[in-house]
Order: C-alpha cells, then sequence, then structure tokens
C-alpha cells in the first residue's frame, strides 16, 4: 500500500529535550515536506527536500533541521524544542514538486511543556 | 496580505444543498490550484486540482478559477453529512527550482439533517 509514515504520532515531551520524528514513504518520490498546523494559521511549511542530499528552507524553518540521507526518509528533527513548537506536524511527498498530489502522513500531535 | 485567504466559516448548509467554497490569492504568478479536505485529527487529502481558468467538474464537486479576479472557488452539490470537513486552497508558484504549495487557512463546512 502507497504510504506516507510517521513516527510518533503522539509526543509530550519539555523543552530543551531533543527529539526526532520519522517520516517515510515508499511511492519512490523525490519530493518530501514537513508542515506544521496551528489553529489559524494554517498549514505552514517548515523544510523541503527535492531528492537527496537537496534540503531547503521553508516558511517557517527557525528551531527545526532536517536530513536527507535515503530517498525513503526525511526526518524531522527538534534540537532544543520550545512550548511554542507545540503544534500538530505533517511530512508530504509527491512526485513533482507543487503540481502533482501531494500525499501526507497521518500526522505527529507534539507538545512541549 | 495573506498569500491564500479563506473565510474560517464554519459554512454551514442543509443537507442536499450547494456549498459553495472560496479562496482568494494574492500572487499573479500562481500557476497551479488545489482543494484539500480535512477531517477533524486526520491529515489533508486532494480532492480537486485545477490549472486554467473556467470550471472543472469531478462527481458532485466542480473548481472555478479565474486568474483576472484571482479567485478559486468550490462547489459541493447535493452536500452530505459525510462532506463536513474542513476544506484548504492551496496554491503554487514555480519558485526558482521548486515549485512551493501555500495553503490558506481553510473553511470549515458543517451540513446539517
Amino acid at each position: 500500500e502507497a504510504q506516507v509514515t510517521q513516527n510518533p504520532r503522539y509526543l509530550i515531551t519539555v523543552t530543551g529535550k531533543k527529539l526526532t520524528v520519522t517520516c517515510s514513504q515508499n511511492m519512490n518520490h523525490e519530493y518530501m515536506s514537513w508542515y506544521r498546523q496551528d489553529p489559524g494559521l494554517g498549514l505552514r511549511q517548515i523544510y523541503y527536500s527535492m531528492n537527496v542530499e537537496v534540503t531547503d528552507k521553508g516558511d517557517v524553518p527557525e528551531g527545526y533541521k532536517v536530513s536527507r540521507k535515503e530517498k525513503r526518509n526525511f526526518p524531522l528533527i527538534l534540537e532544543s524544542p520550545s512550548p511554542n513548537q507545540t503544534s500538530l506536524y505533517f511530512c508530504a511527498s509527491s512526485v513533482l514538486a507543487g503540481v502533482q498530489t501531494q500525499y501526507f502522513g497521518p500526522g505527529t500531535r507534539l507538545l512541549v511543556l | 496580505q495573506k498569500e491564500v485567504e479563506q473565510n474560517s466559516g464554519p459554512l454551514s448548509v442543509p443537507e442536499g444543498a450547494i456549498a459553495s467554497l472560496n479562496c482568494t490569492y494574492s500572487d499573479r504568478v500562481s500557476q497551479s490550484f488545489f482543494w484539500y479536505r480535512q477531517y477533524s485529527g486526520k491529515s489533508p487529502e486532494l480532492i480537486m486540482s485545477i490549472y486554467s481558468n473556467g470550471d472543472k467538474e469531478d462527481g458532485r464537486f466542480t473548481a472555478q478559477l479565474n486568474k483576472a479576479s484571482q479567485y478559486v472557488s468550490l462547489l459541493i452539490r447535493d452536500s452530505q453529512p459525510s462532506d463536513s470537513a474542513t476544506y484548504l486552497c492551496a496554491v503554487t508558484a514555480n519558485t526558482g527550482t521548486a515549485s512551493k504549495l501555500t495553503f490558506g487557512t481553510g473553511t470549515r463546512l458543517q451540513v446539517t439533517l
């Protein structure tokens, strides 16, 4: 089954404790992206990747890091999480950036205390 | 001015009626336009895409695009309770080597019995 998976689905952590949210897709997509969704602000892009070892900042990259060492995986790293990073996070992938359908993962709900 | 604007709603329509969802965008070079549906607590899923001026119909859904007015809409005919969700308008424009997908904040639709 074609899908994007994210782990964990729910996470409660404390300020400053490094965490990683994993994202994996099995569709051989070149493009992958991370979004955060907040009430009243909609979906905002954090980082995206056009292919292996090619990443770039989206609209709200501060406080986040990403890596793309393999085509299928695109982890999101929060080196020192803060309460303002409490949000719902989605990973997405597509064959061709923007024009094609973006397939979204199920989301990761993060609470930073 | 937000790049993609939607009325947050909720838009309430009775079962069987036509729901009309509207979206305006600010970037005149925008090329591709999408409507995503998001049920509460779930990830967005693509339901319609439109690339040229005019109407595009798919089942009970019709997307309308007017590039001169920078306006895109989604009509849902014979609305059903299962259509109750948040509808996200998304727009792309080529930015250098990547296409960027920008989302509106979404319109919440409630279909009442």
